[in-house]
């Protein structure tokens, strides 16, 4: 039973345009989200959070939107830059609801940014 | 700050051997989890451990064990190894609660044959 998904294993865009990543979440107990970026032979590294009592939090280029009522959370990058190539992990836990020590990862997306 | 470091990065074991992984956490990290990436899967949480204390297990058969020392490293044990556990292991640190961020090591690439 998949609790995160991201729909899409891949998604290519141009350089300078914008790239939204999907991720679509089941349990309903998940009230802190997060994504992760990984480049090949790394360990994933964290990008942005966003905590369920706001609707988007923005760092820079990354922002991070979440609809409570689909269960769906979406990260914008703009603008998309070669460097932004990576596989990008959504990751969903339950903080009010009561910790249980983990992030539940979705299976990733593969971000091809072409110059 | 050092990182989180994993040892040894790749390794190589045959069907039916054992193999143990080992993980030291940034310094003042007390959580420890390990995940599992296979292509197309994910990362899979095997599970997390805090203070010496397995505090969450993820749903693995019991070939998979860890445990964690009074410093805060980690070591990770696989038995009677299958083709099937050929994977990235991911090792990740955080404070308290790995519910919130959490800090990835580079991996060990374990290939079975």
């Amino acid at each position: 039973d998949q609790q995160v998904k991201q729909n899409s294993p891949s998604l290519s865009v141009q350089e300078g345009r914008i790239s939204i990543l999907n991720c679509d979440y089941t349990n309903s107990m998940f009230d802190y989200f997060l994504w992760y970026k990984k480049y090949p032979a790394e360990g994933p590294t964290f990008l942005i959070s966003i905590s369920s009592i706001k609707d988007k939090n923005e760092d820079g280029r990354f922002t991070v939107f979440l609809n409570k009522s689909a269960k769906h959370l979406s990260l914008h990058i703009v603008p998309s830059q070669p460097g932004d190539s990576a596989v990008y992990f959504c990751a969903a836990s339950g903080i009010g609801g009561g910790s249980n020590y983990k992030l539940t990862f979705g299976k990733g997306t593969l971000l091809t940014v072409n110059p | 700050k050092a990182g989180v470091t994993q040892t040894p990065r790749y390794l190589i074991k045959t069907r039916g051997q054992q193999v143990t992984l080992s993980c030291s956490p940034i310094s003042g990290h007390r959580s420890v989890s390990w995940y599992q990436q296979t292509p197309g899967q994910g990362l899979q949480f095997l599970f997390e451990y805090f203070s010496e204390t397995q505090r969450n297990k993820g749903n693995f058969p019991g070939r998979f064990s860890g445990r964690q020392f009074s410093n805060s490293r980690s070591e990770m044990n696989v038995s009677t190894l299958e083709l099937g556990d050929s994977a990235l292991y991911l090792c990740a640190s955080s404070t308290q609660d790995p519910s919130y961020e959490q800090y990835f090591g580079p991996g060990t690439r374990l290939t079975v044959t």
